[in-house]
């Protein structure tokens, strides 16, 4: 299994805190992805890492930024949470793109309270 | 902008039995890739099975196996000798060829009854 670890695991905060979830990687994969998930809406790209200060939105972006300064973090921030932002956020990488799959994290279930 | 469409939001199969859930999407590419995912109960995200478009033969994982369909824009998961353990929520995606992030569809729960 590809050594991907998100952490915290699990956080409640509060509304219009920053909260900031960060993904690790071991395997040294090119490309970096924050998702959501949220019932009735699949996974929702958020923001995403094509090499080390190489990033770009998704589909989702509002609220949140990302930071990579290093091939193996990929660090999401939530300026201002708000309750929308509930969520489980799950981290993926690539080796690279097209034909190869996308490994994932255990997801990080962030509420806001 | 591409999209996955999973019109099954719940499946239900008797173990044993045979199920499968369809997946529409669309795309203007003529290369790409298309996984789907299976998610259990500890959410943690599996690759069940992935099939190049440029393939005609369908992939087969096992008790796994797609029927895809390019014109028809059609990517379905036959699941055959249903096991309690497949019990999950499934997920279609693609990826265009290149750097494009995996696109997913909204998910299809099974269920399996004994």
């Amino acid at each position: 299994d590809a050594g991907i670890t998100q952490s915290p695991r699990h956080k409640v905060t509060e509304t219009g805190t920053p909260v900031t979830l960060r993904c690790h990687q071991t395997e040294n994969h090119r490309y970096m992805y924050w998702y959501r998930q949220d019932p009735g809406h699949g996974l929702r790209l958020i923001h995403y890492s094509y090499g080390v200060k190489d990033t770009d939105k998704g589909e989702v972006s509002d609220g949140y930024s990302v930071s990579r300064s290093k091939t193996e973090d990929f660090l999401l921030t939530l300026e201002s949470a708000t309750s929308s932002q509930t969520s489980v956020y799950f981290c993926a990488t690539r080796p690279s793109g097209g034909n190869t799959e996308a490994f994932f994290g255990q997801g990080t279930r962030l509420t806001v309270v | 902008a591409q999209t996955v469409t999973q019109s099954q939001p719940e499946m239900s199969v008797q173990e044993a039995e045979t199920v499968t859930l369809s997946c529409t999407y669309d795309t203007s590419e003529s290369d790409y890739y298309l996984f789907w995912y299976k998610q259990p109960p500890s959410r943690q995200m599996i690759l069940v099975i992935r099939q190049e478009a440029y393939k005609q033969q369908n992939a087969t994982e096992n008790r796994f196996s797609v029927n895809f369909q390019k014109a028809a824009k059609s990517f379905s998961l036959k699941i055959s000798d249903s096991q309690l353990g497949d019990a999950a929520m499934y997920f279609c995606a693609y990826s265009p060829s290149g750097n494009t992030p995996l696109v997913f569809g909204k998910g299809t729960r099974l269920s399996v009854i004994a």
